[in-house]
């Protein structure tokens, strides 16, 4: 079983959607939970970071993260063509180590 | 304008070479890495650099050196020993500890393809 699970996809989407993105994970461990996007051929760029359980929103992204589950969502409102990238979770604890999700590619289209 | 930088973007290389795979930041972090990016497999970790003069071997070490002589820069070598070594190939450095410590920035990313 791997660490942190995540749906590859793809998921498509019509423009205005409200998309919700997943990962699950084994390790009880980890306190720092983000997400990156990644757009073709690029670098990945950090989305949301969130410490712990609980919420965080910045704008149309809100991260979810329910340790007692191990489950963590991105949700993304009134989705925009230019959303349309691979999502990836990552995932840290005790060390500089970050384990990442294998991403979710979304395509949102107008 | 702060951020990491990579290069080539675009690396070939032929049967039996050596090929080096620049990063440099100038966001003053401590911490470095590189990682290999699969389709499929996410970011596998090569090696990692948490100050000058010291770095520890990733998941997937073998057919790859560092080196870590100044903070601003942590070049990669893909050795001949590396069988499969056609990848996007991301480099990332991390702020001081402390909240925020596992945050992670990434470079634009080498694409290494084998001639």
């Amino acid at each position: 079983q791997k660490e942190v699970e995540q749906d590859p996809g793809p998921l498509s989407v019509p423009e205005g959607a409200i998309v919700s993105l997943n990962c699950t994970y084994s390790n009880s461990a980890f306190q720092y939970f983000m997400w990156y996007r990644q757009y073709s051929r690029k670098g990945p760029e950090l989305l949301m970071y969130t410490y712990s359980s609980g919420n965080k929103e910045d704008g149309r992204f809100t991260a979810q993260v329910d340790k007692s589950s191990k489950y963590i969502s991105l949700f993304i409102r009134d989705s925009q063509p230019s959303d349309s990238a691979t999502y990836l979770c990552a995932m840290g604890g005790a060390t500089n180590k970050l384990i990442f999700g294998t991403g979710t590619l979304l395509a949102v289209q107008p | 304008d702060g951020g990491i930088t990579q290069s080539p973007k675009y690396l070939f290389r032929k049967e039996g070479q050596n090929v080096t795979l620049s990063c440099e930041q100038n966001l003053n972090h401590d911490a470095m890495y590189w990682y290999r990016q699969d389709p499929g497999q996410g970011l596998r970790l090569i090696y990692y650099s948490q100050i000058v003069n010291d770095f520890q071997k990733g998941d997937i070490a073998e057919g790859y050196s560092v080196s870590r002589e100044k903070k601003e820069s942590f070049p990669l070598t893909v050795t001949s020993a590396q069988k499969n070594p056609t990848a996007f190939y991301l480099c990332a450095s991390s702020p001081p500890g402390g909240w925020g410590q596992e945050t992670q920035y990434f470079g634009p990313g080498t694409r290494l393809l084998v001639l």
